[in-house]
């Protein structure tokens, strides 16, 4: 069974500084997805970033990248210029490819961005 | 703004009844699937559903259970509820399948006294 692990329950940044979100999982595929997910006090689960496990390049989305360690199973999102609205919970998941398209969550990271 | 829509948006039930929770997904998408988020955990997947047909289950007992309907329209029933059922559930629908990608509605969250 995969598993998805986030060792930091709470962050904060100051407003316009970086901030690394980090994530690990456990997996035997070899064929799989990441994803972080951005949770806000709405509580509308928002995808973030996607990395598929076949690409070596990481992922950018405009302010957010990620660092993909796939020996070391490690995806970790990086926050640049961090904003106000920032400010929510973050998930990492997996997702094996094929199969059903179950998510498999982390217990998520609280970000707060401060002004 | 995903175009997942879920109904209602509160409820309060007492533990032995028994529920239902509505999805209303993107036209098109035809592969929905439902999640518990227990209060300070990430999400748990419950099961799927792909064209009307259960695709996939979490492990949760046969009191939680599925309908896919043929207009996008989803639910998830449970019944006997019991303490332990309150929680945000989120329902999440793909265009298609392959595309691995799950837009989320803003869920529904369920107490149970």
């Amino acid at each position: 069974a995969q598993t998805v692990t986030q060792s930091q329950p709470e962050m904060s940044v100051q407003e316009a500084e970086t901030v690394t979100l980090s994530c690990t999982y456990d997996t035997s595929e070899n064929n799989y997805y990441l994803f972080w997910y951005k949770q806000p006090p709405s509580r509308q689960m928002i995808l973030v970033i996607r990395q598929e496990a076949y690409k070596q390049q990481n992922a950018t989305e405009n302010r957010f990248s990620v660092n993909f360690q796939k020996a070391a199973k490690s995806f970790s999102l990086k926050i640049s210029d961090s904003q106000l609205g920032d400010t929510a919970m973050y998930f990492c998941a997996f997702m094996n490819k094929g199969g059903s398209e179950k998510l498999v969550f982390g217990k998520g990271t609280k970000l707060t961005v401060n002004p | 703004e995903t175009g997942v829509t879920q109904s209602p948006t509160h409820l309060i039930k007492t533990r032995g009844q028994q529920v239902t929770l509505r999805c209303s997904s993107q036209s098109g998408h035809n592969t929905v699937s439902w999640y518990q988020q227990a209060l300070g955990q990430g999400p748990q997947f419950i099961f799927q559903y792909y064209r009307e047909e259960e695709n996939g289950r979490g492990n949760f007992p046969p009191r939680f259970s599925g309908l896919q309907f043929p207009n996008y329209s989803s639910e998830l029933n449970v019944n006997a509820l019991e303490l332990d059922d309150s929680a945000l559930y989120l329902c999440a629908s793909s265009l298609v399948r392959g595309s691995y990608e799950q837009y989320f509605g803003p869920g529904t969250r369920l107490t149970v006294t």
